[in-house]
């Protein structure tokens, strides 16, 4: 079946130690994105990528990094420098993107890569 | 930059009645797309009913139907038959437009007890 999977389900870190969580997507989707999630609270954009090998800093990309070396994988890994990691961590994909051209744009019509999807989300909590 | 607002931090509805979840939002854009999400308790997101800013029509997905407002960038969502399972958190989202990355806004949610 096609779809975004995320592992572990359940992480646990040590103070000071980097860990990784993976993201996996058969769906065959150009952009990937990290979400953090804290309790009681909306999502927050990490990281994202449009394309292989490029991506961009979210809003709170301190103490994160990320790589995208093939299309269907994007890990984040939580560094010893970020200070309060203890969140919920969703990762998301979207289908391929095609910009506007001038004439769609003045049609109003929608392009595609509009819809995005999620995996079920890795916890992660710092013993 | 763009913003969500969701007001309403809790609500509640009795089974089989309707509730509406407000929701407005910040742009200087004029084509872009709105999203409902409702993360369950087990914290899958799923995806509820997408508006695409160049529509006038309010977009509908069976019990779930959206009032969208352009000029006073209002985005509600309305729920028809409630049903137990709807309980959950609701997110509101927007996506910002291609050039600045297809990223999705959220605000801050609403939970949303439908009660028996």
């Amino acid at each position: 079946d096609g779809g975004i999977t995320q592992s572990p389900k359940y992480l646990f870190r040590k103070e000071g130690q980097n860990v990784t969580l993976s993201c996996e997507q058969n769906l065959n989707h150009d952009a990937m994105y990290w979400y953090r999630q804290d309790p009681g609270q909306g999502l927050r954009l990490i990281y994202y990528s449009q394309i292989v090998n490029d991506f961009q800093k979210g809003d709170i990309a301190e103490g994160y990094s990320v790589s995208r070396e093939k299309k269907e994988s994007f890990p984040l890994t939580v560094t010893s420098a970020q200070k309060n990691p203890t969140a919920f961590y969703l990762c998301a994909s979207s289908p391929p993107y095609r910009p506007k051209t001038p004439l769609a744009r003045d049609r109003g019509s929608p392009s595609s890569g509009n819809t995005i999807y999620f995996g079920e989300g890795s916890w992660l909590t710092v013993v | 930059a763009q913003t969500v607002t969701q007001s309403q931090p809790e609500m509640s509805v009795q089974e089989a009645e309707t509730v509406t979840l407000s929701c407005t939002y910040d742009t200087s854009e004029s084509n872009y797309y709105l999203f409902w999400y409702k993360q369950p308790p087990s914290r899958q997101m799923i995806l509820v009913i997408r508006q695409e800013a160049y529509k006038q029509q309010n977009a509908t997905e069976n019990r779930f139907s959206v009032n969208f407002q352009k000029a006073a960038k209002s985005f509600s969502l309305k729920i028809s038959d409630s049903q137990l399972g709807d309980t959950a958190m609701y997110f509101c989202a927007f996506m910002t437009p291609p050039e600045y990355g297809n990223k999705l806004v959220f605000g801050a949610g609403t939970i949303l007890r439908v009660k028996s």
